[in-house]
């Protein structure tokens, strides 16, 4: 089992460029979470999505989008990349409703520098 | 609504107790506790889901106060292999299983 695979773990843009962050999990859950770290601070929710389909915005939607066409796999679409969205991004998933005793599984993040 | 834990920072020595603090504003479903290295990614501890539930593990261990609306974190004979900073994530009733963090609790142990 892999968990949750993220990807790029690096990436450096150029500002106004545009980006995906890539995030799948092969544990069929059913809840996955887009999360941005910025150095020394805690995780701020970006985007969430409870199944295919279905999406909602988190404390810091600005700037992202994202979109859940298939369990697996739950896109980070950054447009018109900006300074301020230099940090490190975290994708977690969650089996979902009547399982709710499960933690969050992290992927291993995406380090994104915007110059 | 982001919880607030306390104290941002502790030193601890080798074999020392500490405990960190979690408190939400709004009633609480339940409280996660995630710890994470530096470069690392958040590793989970332990999901506290009813008022008064104990949990714990070895050496770490939490509690969920719900009329109170916070948990604490119990570190018990402290290693060095304790050292990181420490998440609580909170999760409101009905929220889908939204999971908000807060600002996190630097934790270092020292020989």
């Amino acid at each position: 089992n892999a968990g949750v695979t993220q990807t790029p773990k690096f990436r450096i843009l150029k500002i106004g460029q545009s980006m995906t962050l890539q995030c799948a999990q092969d544990m069929n859950h059913n809840y996955m979470y887009w999360y941005r770290q910025d150095p020394g601070m805690g995780l701020k929710l970006i985007y969430y999505s409870v199944g295919a389909g279905i999406t909602d915005k988190g404390e810091v939607p600005n700037g992202y989008n994202v979109s859940r066409s298939t369990t697996e796999d739950f896109p980070l679409r950054l447009e018109l990349a900006a300074p301020s969205q230099t940090s490190v991004y975290f994708c977690a998933s969650r089996p979902g409703q009547g399982r709710e005793n499960q933690p969050q599984h992290f992927g291993d993040g995406t380090r994104l520098s915007i110059l | 609504q982001q919880p607030v834990q306390s104290p941002q920072a502790v030193i601890l020595r080798e074999g020392e107790d500490a405990v960190i603090n979690c408190s939400s504003s709004k009633a609480l479903y339940s409280v996660h506790w995630y710890r994470q290295k530096h470069g690392e990614a958040p590793v989970f501890l332990m999901i506290l889901l009813k008022g008064g539930e104990q949990k714990g593990h070895e050496k770490i261990s939490a509690s969920f106060n719900e009329k109170k609306q916070q948990s604490s974190l119990y570190l018990t004979a402290s290693q060095l292999s304790y050292s990181g900073t420490y998440f609580c994530g909170t999760e409101m009733p009905g929220g889908y299983q939204k999971v908000t963090f807060g600002i996190g609790t630097k934790l270092q142990v020292i020989p």
